[in-house]
């Protein structure tokens, strides 16, 4: 299968700072990347489509001001999480696919003290 | 947008049993995929099935498109199949995915 790796593994962040999360494809080019969030004991919720070359979809109610996306190669897209709040605490999850299939990175714990 | 439900919402199971995992959907899809999510958070493909039939080792899964369900079936379950179990389903273009609830799964020795 394709494989996908996020950057970092966990990241522990003081409220009001900014983090940002990398999201790569290692053996395939990927013009669409997704972003999931998951809080403890719940789904993986959609939280965006990042586009390369293009702006990114949000989905309802996710703030776009607040979760940056960048797609800026066909095998890298950025998750920034701009002034980080304790309630922005949660595991993002990013997604590509080389086909029909979705593959999923590692997941990024963040943790907003 | 479309509705994903997953049944049971919990199982527990001594080692060796079998058991059949539930997932509805409300509209057409044209991507349905099952999927493991270890304690650590990764998910791990089992199947990608948006009709049909497939098997690998133990599991299999069964997807009747007609009629809107698919079920994931694991035989003679082990200590390491403990974990949720999610089903995502996608409709129209871009591959995005919309998950189920999951099935968290205990098997005890």
């Amino acid at each position: 299968g394709a494989v996908v790796s996020q950057h970092p593994s966990r990241v522990i962040c003081k409220s009001g700072t900014s983090v940002k999360i990398e999201c790569r494809s290692l053996d395939f080019q990927a013009t669409t990347m997704f972003w999931y969030r998951q809080f403890p004991k719940q789904s993986l919720m959609l939280m965006a489509t990042s586009n390369e070359g293009s702006k990114a979809t949000y989905e309802q109610g996710v703030e776009k001001d607040k979760f940056l996306i960048n797609h800026a190669s066909l095998t890298l897209s950025t998750l920034t999480v701009t002034s980080a709040h304790p309630e922005d605490s949660s595991f993002y999850i990013c997604s590509a696919s080389p086909g029909p299939e979705q593959f999923f990175g590692p997941g990024t714990r963040l943790t907003v003290l | 947008g479309i509705q994903v439900e997953q049944s049971p919402p919990d199982l527990i199971l001594q080692e060796g049993a079998n058991s059949t995992l539930r997932c509805n959907f409300s509209d057409s899809v044209n991507n349905l995929q099952w999927f493991h999510q270890n304690p650590w958070g990764q998910l791990i493909n089992l199947f990608y099935i948006p009709s049909g039939t497939k098997q690998n080792g133990r599991l299999s899964a069964t997807t009747v498109a007609t009629e809107r369900y698919s079920l994931l079936y694991i035989s003679s379950s082990q200590t390491t199949d403990s974990g949720v179990y999610f089903c995502a389903v996608g409709s129209g273009g871009y591959n995005k995915l919309i998950f189920g609830a999951g099935t968290r799964l205990a098997v005890h020795p």
